[in-house]
């Protein structure tokens, strides 16, 4: 039990697209979810906690309007990079939460491998 | 404010025993993650301690010290396949985020 999954596992695309990047907790029902960014040799670092139905908090120093996040169910969050550059290209790994779950126990999807051109 | 801190490297021989410490500083506790991560991988749950004292799973353990904010993870009879980097994560604030470690990257030698 407890698995999440993302899609698309890698993407390539051009300098000033948008990519949309989805998490979905496929046997839960997921409370709250979680984006993080990790670039090479880093942890993972916050970007935004979602949740279900309402907006997403950004942490400090993450841009809103370029990493749009949406909740629209307890199983599905998205978040797109919007006029992705260079600089935007890192793994982007989401995570859930359950209900009633582990202390505060999140379960990670595999991570998307985003690179920019 | 919230500060974990961790070895940045570590180097074992494959049939060893090796510990990875964390220490760390959260305003309220709420226990403390291992997470596993192989490279391009997402992390995976090793094991979550809320009370002081070790707690063994098989070939792994982790141990807390709440009074002196200290954890660590043990892993025993190494496999080559333990080649990865070890997250020591906290919670922190009511929203249920985690923070992490920077990782332990672990190597293992034949």
């Amino acid at each position: 039990g407890a698995v999440v999954s993302q899609h698309p596992s890698r993407v390539i695309c051009k300098s000033g697209t948008s990519v949309k990047i989805e998490c979905r907790s496929l046997d839960f029902q997921a409370t709250t979810m979680f984006w993080y960014r990790q670039f090479p040799k880093q942890s993972l670092m916050l970007m935004a906690t979602s949740n279900e139905g309402s907006k997403a908090t950004y942490e400090q120093g993450v841009e809103k309007d370029k990493f749009l996040i949406n909740h629209a169910s307890l199983t599905l969050s998205t978040l797109t990079v919007t006029s992705a550059h260079p600089e935007d290209s890192s793994f982007y790994i989401c995570s859930a939460r359950a209900a009633g779950g582990l202390g505060n126990e999140q379960f990670f999807g595999p991570g998307t491998r985003l690179t920019v051109l | 404010g919230q500060n974990i801190d961790q070895p940045t490297e570590m180097t074992a021989t494959e049939g060893a025993i090796v510990q990875i410490n964390c220490t760390y500083q959260t305003s309220g506790f709420n226990g403390l993650f291992w997470y596993q991560q192989h490279a391009g991988e997402a992390p995976t749950f090793l094991s979550y301690n809320v009370l002081d004292g070790l707690e063994e799973k098989g070939r792994f353990s982790s141990f807390l010290s709440r009074s002196k904010g200290y954890s660590y993870l043990l892993l025993k009879e190494l496999q080559m396949k333990d080649s990865a980097s070890y997250l020591c994560a906290a919670p922190y604030s009511s929203a249920s985020k985690i923070i992490f470690g920077s990782g332990t990257r672990l190597s293992i030698r034949p």
